[in-house]
């Protein structure tokens, strides 16, 4: 069964710093993976998908992610973090069978001034 | 149109109340899904549609009762809910069938129970 697992349930950077969120996945088959971020208050806005055309897949706002399948992971990054990136950010996996997407437990992003 | 609108926004309700939330996309996606999010937590499937058919049911409480009328419309009919129904309906849409897409969601409706 496909699953994702994300560390840190928090993540606190400085303005101007590295944003990395870990995100490692479990599947039986090639997985497609996605990072959603939401908002305080808002719905969920995908920001970038993985779906094997290329392992580093490019998203909205600077953030990347790098599909690295010896690590089975697939972390998020962004290389210098703004005031307006602080929400709660979520991986998930397509299920096997396409019928619903498994979402990680979130990290909440906060940045400092 | 790349949108999912969601009515209404903010929602209170007596746990003796029967009350509706709906949901519209107008991207010609065929699997539209309904989510819910209690604070501090991902979001939980409660139920897909597929071509205006329920597909998915997570083993939601009767209460809860979907309706898909056409492609673009989904509704949730609530009826004698709890307190601990409280949270966040986010109601979502995909391309459906068996492509691996992407789920668009709306702003959700913010639920409370009385």
């Amino acid at each position: 069964a496909q699953s994702v697992t994300q560390l840190g349930s928090h993540v606190s950077v400085s303005e101007g710093a590295l944003v990395l969120l870990r995100c490692n996945y479990s599947s039986s088959v090639p997985p497609y993976l996605f990072w959603y971020v939401q908002y305080p208050n808002q719905g969920l806005q995908l920001l970038l998908k993985y779906t094997s055309a290329a392992t580093l897949v490019k998203g909205i706002n600077g953030f990347e992610a790098e599909f690295k399948k010896s690590e089975t992971s697939f972390h998020l990054t962004k290389p210098s973090a703004h005031m307006s990136d602080a929400a709660e950010y979520f991986c998930a996996v397509m299920s096997s069978s396409a019928s619903k997407i498994i979402f990680g437990s979130g990290t909440r992003l906060s940045i400092r001034p | 149109d790349t949108e999912v609108t969601q009515t209404p926004k903010h929602l209170v309700m007596g746990m003796t109340n029967k009350k509706s939330l709906k949901c519209e996309q107008h991207m010609g996606h065929r699997a539209m899904y309904w989510y819910k999010q209690k604070a501090k937590k991902p979001p939980e499937l409660m139920f897909v549609y597929s071509y205006e058919k329920l597909s998915i049911n997570e083993s939601v409480p009767s209460r809860f009762s979907p309706e898909c009328p056409n492609s673009s419309l989904l509704n949730l009919h609530l009826h004698a809910l709890q307190p601990e129904d409280s949270a966040l309906y986010l109601c979502a849409s995909s391309q459906g069938g068996s492509s691996y897409n992407e789920q668009f969601f709306g702003p959700g409706t913010r639920l409370t129970v009385l």
